[in-house]
């Protein structure tokens, strides 16, 4: 079974551009969170989507955005990148909704806004 | 924001010895997770406690939880140089399936 994969794996970008970076979650698995890795501020939630729905936002302002498929795949979208935004960004899928599995992380999008 | 601290930040300790990492919680949880991370890649789930459970196994991990402390431990036994890595807890609560990490443990393991 293929794990979760995020691509692109790296990213530059200057800043007030903007990115799309992509999810795509176990087969099956219906739930897909998004997760903000930086030295200062750890792991950080962004957001969860279950069946294209987004189901709890974390505490980040509205240039993160993100979207889910009908077939789970997951994109999250950064508008007017700031250089605070360099970061890893970690998408992690989960068969049920509601947290009472494990979740399955990517490797990660490594985005540097210069 | 995160759910609590790890402690401590660091340790490093000799193949063979026993690694015991401490994490520390605010709210009421539904379950408590643990996770490696290899140098910044993606995180690897090593084991699930759930509220009602005081102490889980998994091979060389034990994991114990203290819902009246709001704290949990993991052990890693006999610790070999592949277990280099940063752990970090995690809790769920709610209904939602947002987990909140902890600040984490850099574990280094020498020869």
């Amino acid at each position: 079974k293929a794990g979760v994969t995020q691509t692109p794996r790296y990213l530059i970008k200057t800043r007030g551009q903007q990115v799309t970076l992509s999810c795509s979650p176990i087969s099956g698995h219906r739930s897909v969170s998004w997760y903000q890795q930086t030295p200062g501020q750890g792991l950080q939630f962004l957001f969860e989507y279950f069946s294209e729905t987004q189901r709890n936002k974390g505490n980040f302002p509205g240039r993160f955005s993100g979207r889910q498929f009908s077939n789970s795949r997951s994109e999250m979208n950064v508008s007017t990148l700031e250089l605070g935004d360099s970061a890893l960004y970690l998408c992690a899928s989960s068969s049920l909704q509601g947290g009472g599995t494990e979740a399955f992380f990517g490797q990660g999008t490594r985005l540097t806004v210069v | 924001s995160q759910q609590g601290e790890e402690d401590p930040q660091a340790l490093s300790i000799q193949e063979g010895e026993n690694a015991t990492m401490n994490c520390s919680y605010k709210t009421s949880i539904n379950n408590l997770q643990w996770y490696r991370q290899n140098s910044g890649r993606g995180l690897v789930h090593l084991i699930l406690i759930r509220s009602n459970e005081r102490e889980k196994h998994s091979g060389r991990l034990r994991v114990t939880l203290d819902t009246s402390k709001k704290s949990s431990s993991l052990l890693i036994t006999a610790s070999r140089a592949a277990d280099t890595a940063s752990y970090f807890c995690a809790t769920h609560t709610g209904t939602a399936s947002k987990l909140t990490f902890g600040t984490g443990t850099r574990l280094q393991v020498t020869l």
